[in-house]
């Protein structure tokens, strides 16, 4: 079946600019999560969703980032006034239900954002 | 989350055998471990987990420590395609995201 698909996959952006990332989890799945991974860095928690709610936004590192799930599908992810600490990878993942030791978390291939 | 330990990187050659090990001294008893892998330039995919017993499934074998304070991810017969980043992670009931750590970059050598 489809997996997690992320568009764009690649993003140039010039800074100051504002940013649309867009997730299509997997059909029927209930929670979704964002994380981005810098060059060289490990993956860094952003924000998950529980259907079209978020209940830790606490990843979420200023205010300039904000993410919004419709209809318990599909979410993007907003950076407004890009700064070049932004360039990363920014990956979206999906599972049947949020988190526990039992939940595999499906991981898209991932946006690459570069601010200039 | 408990804190893991993996060595920063490892070498196998092509078709045999792989021991990736991991230390998780502060487990708790809830604490569930997972293995993810991550390709170059693809984001991470899931390998296995366990709880207390040695789990196997098509991709790989899990070997818990009777302690649990020690985990080993046992690849049967490295391929080419197996060169990766892989992550010992640990995952409470409570929890809801992954916590990735610097993980152990497997090189594969034909």
């Amino acid at each position: 079946g489809a997996g997690v698909s992320q568009s764009p996959s690649n993003k140039v952006t010039e800074k100051g600019k504002d940013v649309e990332l867009r997730c299509d989890p997997i059909s029927g799945h209930t929670a979704l999560y964002w994380y981005r991974q810098s060059l060289g860095q490990g993956l860094e928690f952003l924000i998950y969703f529980q259907g079209n709610s978020a209940p830790d936004k606490s990843g979420l590192p200023s205010d300039r980032f904000s993410a919004e799930r419709t209809g318990g599908s599909v979410s993007t992810l907003t950076i407004q006034r890009t700064q070049q600490e932004d360039s990363a990878v920014y990956l979206c993942a999906s599972s049947i239900r949020p988190g526990g030791g039992q939940e595999t978390q499906y991981f898209g291939p991932g946006t690459r954002l570069l601010v200039l | 989350d408990a804190k893991t330990t993996q060595p920063n990187s490892m070498e196998s050659n092509e078709e045999e055998p792989v021991h990736l090990p991991c230390n998780h001294s502060t487990i708790s008893g809830t604490d569930y471990i997972h293995w993810y892998r991550q390709l170059p330039s693809q984001g991470p995919e899931y390998v296995i987990h366990g709880l207390t017993s040695n789990v196997n499934n098509r991709m790989a074998s899990l070997a818990i420590a009777e302690d649990r304070k020690s985990s080993t991810l046992i690849l049967h017969r490295a391929t080419l395609r197996d060169a990766a980043v892989y992550y010992c992670i640990l995952i409470s009931g409570s929890a809801r995201q992954l916590t990735f750590g610097s993980g152990t970059q497997l090189t594969v050598l034909p």
